[in-house]
């Protein structure tokens, strides 16, 4: 299993980034998904996740970025995205694609990719 | 949110002595599914973290057996027999049950 990150860098409050993360190893159609960030020098926060087809592709986000970013998923190319905008000084930190789906949440993770929001 | 309290925050331990960290639930992680969604995850210093234990006490695939997860309703523990250099980063606990998924503070353990 490998999720391979993309997508960070430096951006201006009130800014976007999409963040991508690039699977294999796994059948990607069948598993959950989520994303899962840490603030520099602090813990880990979950941030949302997608659920599969079948499940109805719904997604759900923690409150702090409910109505900014945005979780969606492309079969075509075994990849999961994070759409943020509106970013706040405050979305700065690491952020980490996961495999979700009950009973082993968070089984395999990404290598993290950082975002700065600063002016 | 459920909040969850990890004690202690940090932890340093001479090898080869066991070490324990302690997670408490703001409420019970006790599903009407009859399972407990109590999980622990290890982050070694500039890793990704790493899931360790499932629903309590199932170690993840690899994971040494060095490593045993417990408890029940809303207080866990995470044991470590045998604490070697490996062993070292930020212990979290994580649950499950409901959304918002929220984790612990974490708990850092180094060597003596």
């Amino acid at each position: 299993v490998h999720l391979v990150q993309s997508g960070g860098g430096l951006v201006w409050p009130g800014g976007s980034l999409r963040l991508s993360c690039a699977t294999s190893g796994f059948t990607f159609t069948n598993a959950w998904l989520s994303w899962v960030r840490q603030a520099p020098g602090k813990g880990l926060e979950w941030v949302g996740r997608i659920k599969i087809k079948t499940d109805g592709a719904t997604t759900d986000y923690a409150a702090p970025v409910k109505g900014r970013f945005t979780i969606s998923r492309d079969a075509s190319k075994n990849t999961l995205y994070l759409q943020m905008n509106s970013l706040k000084t405050e979305d700065t930190a690491v952020y980490y694609c996961a495999t979700d789906g009950y009973p082993k949440l968070f089984d395999y993770w990404g290598q993290g990719t950082l975002v700065t929001v600063s002016s | 949110d459920i909040v969850m309290t990890q004690t202690p925050l940090s932890l340093s331990v001479t090898p080869g002595q066991p070490a324990s960290i302690s997670c408490k639930s703001g409420q019970s992680l006790l599903h009407s599914d009859g399972m407990t969604y109590l999980y622990w995850y290890l982050q070694k210093p500039g890793q990704s973290p790493q899931l360790l234990i499932y629903e309590v006490s199932s170690r993840f695939y690899g994971v040494s057996d060095r490593f045993s997860g417990s408890g029940s309703g809303t207080d866990f523990t995470l044991q470590i027999g045998r604490v070697g250099a490996e062993d070292v980063g930020i212990y979290y606990c994580m649950q499950g049950i409901d959304l918002p998924l929220t984790f612990g503070q974490g708990t850092r353990l180094d060597i003596k």
